[in-house]
């Protein structure tokens, strides 16, 4: 089982609507949780930082399941500038800021 | 304005040429590290650095090396490039206190073909 997995997509969203997948993480140990943006062939963003059950900034929800060992990120009234790559992102503390990334899921907004 | 730089942003190489992308941050990072981005296989760690004078292997550092020998700057050396390196690159930085280290800040990328 890989460290961290997505759904690759592409999730195609009509513009307005609510879009959500997950993330899902195999070291139980881990405690915060990142959710970064990336557009086409640019530079990683962090979008969101999750800490404990979850994490709210405008549109963006994220949400932490502790149990099943995934977050999730939910997107409301989806923007075409929300088209992008959307990487999970794990921290490893005991090797030293490493980040482990997901493969990434691609949400597409279309009009 | 708080950025990570990369140069060059893009090169195009042949095989055994020695060549260095340089990396430098102007937050006062202390933690820094370099990814390698390909298709299908999502970001890859090839070394990072805590500190100055610092540094260890990520996950795919065959074939790379690297020094931090200033705090703000974090260069990326191949050797002897070949074409297996032919990727798209990128440099982090982050504050090693707390909660923030893991919030790191990417530069804009080096795309580099290696032939």
């Amino acid at each position: 089982r890989k460290e961290v997995e997505q759904d690759p997509g592409p999730f195609n969203v009509p513009e307005g609507a609510t879009v959500a997948f997950n993330c899902t993480y195999s070291n139980s140990a881990s405690q915060s949780f990142f959710w970064y943006r990336q557009d086409c062939r640019k530079e990683p963003k962090l979008l969101m930082s999750v800490y404990s059950s979850g994490n709210e900034d405008g549109r963006f929800t994220a949400q932490l399941n502790r149990a099943s060992q995934y977050i999730s990120l939910l997107i409301r009234d989806s923007k075409l500038s929300d088209s992008a790559t959307y990487l999970c992102v794990v921290p490893y503390k005991a090797a030293g800021n490493k980040l482990t990334f997901g493969g990434g899921t691609r949400v597409l907004v279309k009009p | 304005e708080a950025q990570v730089t990369q140069n060059p942003r893009y090169l195009i190489t042949v095989t055994g040429k020695k060549l260095t992308v340089t990396c430098s941050q102007n937050m006062n990072h202390e933690y820094m590290s370099w990814y390698r981005q390909d298709p299908g296989l999502g970001l890859r760690q090839i070394y990072y650095s805590m500190n100055v004078e610092v540094t260890d292997k990520g996950d795919v550092p065959e074939g790379y090396k690297v020094s931090r020998k200033e705090k703000r700057n974090f260069p990326l050396i191949l050797e002897s490039p070949s074409p297996n390196q032919t990727s798209l690159y990128f440099c982090a930085s982050s504050s090693n206190r707390d909660r923030r280290a893991y919030e790191q800040y990417f530069g804009p990328g080096t795309r580099l073909t290696v032939t």
